[in-house]
């Protein structure tokens, strides 16, 4: 079993809702992550919290919000999407020290109608 | 641009023999390596860190760093076909900053 717990697995939602991705760890870990990963490519940074400060965003659209609301727990809030947006969507964290591993969550397979 | 490059497979071999993937990288601060298995459908799952130059061993998987040549390796013996998934090489980049900079993965397929 995972120590980085998504949820929801699966989400499927229209161009027009809102909807919330979840991510919570019990390691200890002060670094938190969001990936997207499209088929047969690596994953892809998204936003990096670190003590719970967003410390890297890679120009990601608006329509992605991150949010961290303490050193365990980590949201993406989702709103406007669009089909290309269809990913599976990544939570890890790590330790804090860009030098130790990330372990990652399950993900969630998100599929944009 | 930070890189890391791996042989772009798939890879393919026999049970039982050993499975030889490879990996290199752009950025000479880079200070810490991962290897990645990422069975289709799944999350990643770190498999071996290695930090410092020589050889890694875990079990069946050893991981080789050479910094001079900026070349990584993960040897895995007596493969299974449990084996048989994507490896992602990830590098540290702007030594020491939380970012990882990922290859795009080296599929492999053991055969029983």
């Amino acid at each position: 079993d995972t120590e980085v717990t998504q949820t929801p697995k699966h989400l499927v939602m229209g161009m027009t809702n809102k909807k919330s991705l979840k991510c919570e760890q019990h390691m200890g870990h002060r670094a938190m992550y969001w990936y997207k990963q499209k088929a047969k490519k690596p994953p892809e940074l998204m936003f990096v919290y670190s003590y719970e400060k967003l410390s890297i965003n890679e120009s990601v659209p608006s329509r992605f919000s991150p949010e961290c609301p303490n050193s365990s727990l980590l949201n993406l809030h989702l709103h406007a999407l669009q089909p290309e947006d269809s990913a599976l969507y990544l939570c890890a964290s790590s330790q804090g020290s860009g030098t130790q591993p990330q372990h990652f969550g399950d993900g969630t397979r998100l599929s944009i109608l | 641009q930070k890189e890391v490059e791996q042989n772009s497979g798939p890879l393919s071999v026999p049970e039982g023999a050993i499975a030889s993937l490879n990996c290199t990288y752009s950025d000479r601060v880079s200070q810490s390596f991962f290897w990645y298995r990422q069975y289709s459908g799944k999350s990643p799952e770190l498999i071996m860190s290695i930090y410092s130059n020589g050889d890694k061993e875990d079990g069946r998987f050893t991981a080789q760093l050479n910094k001079a040549s900026q070349y990584v390796s993960l040897l895995i013996r007596d493969s299974q076909p449990s084996d048989s998934a994507t490896y992602l090489c990830a590098v540290n980049s702007q030594g020491g900053s939380e970012k990882l900079v990922f290859g795009k993965g080296t599929k492999l397929t053991v055969n029983p």
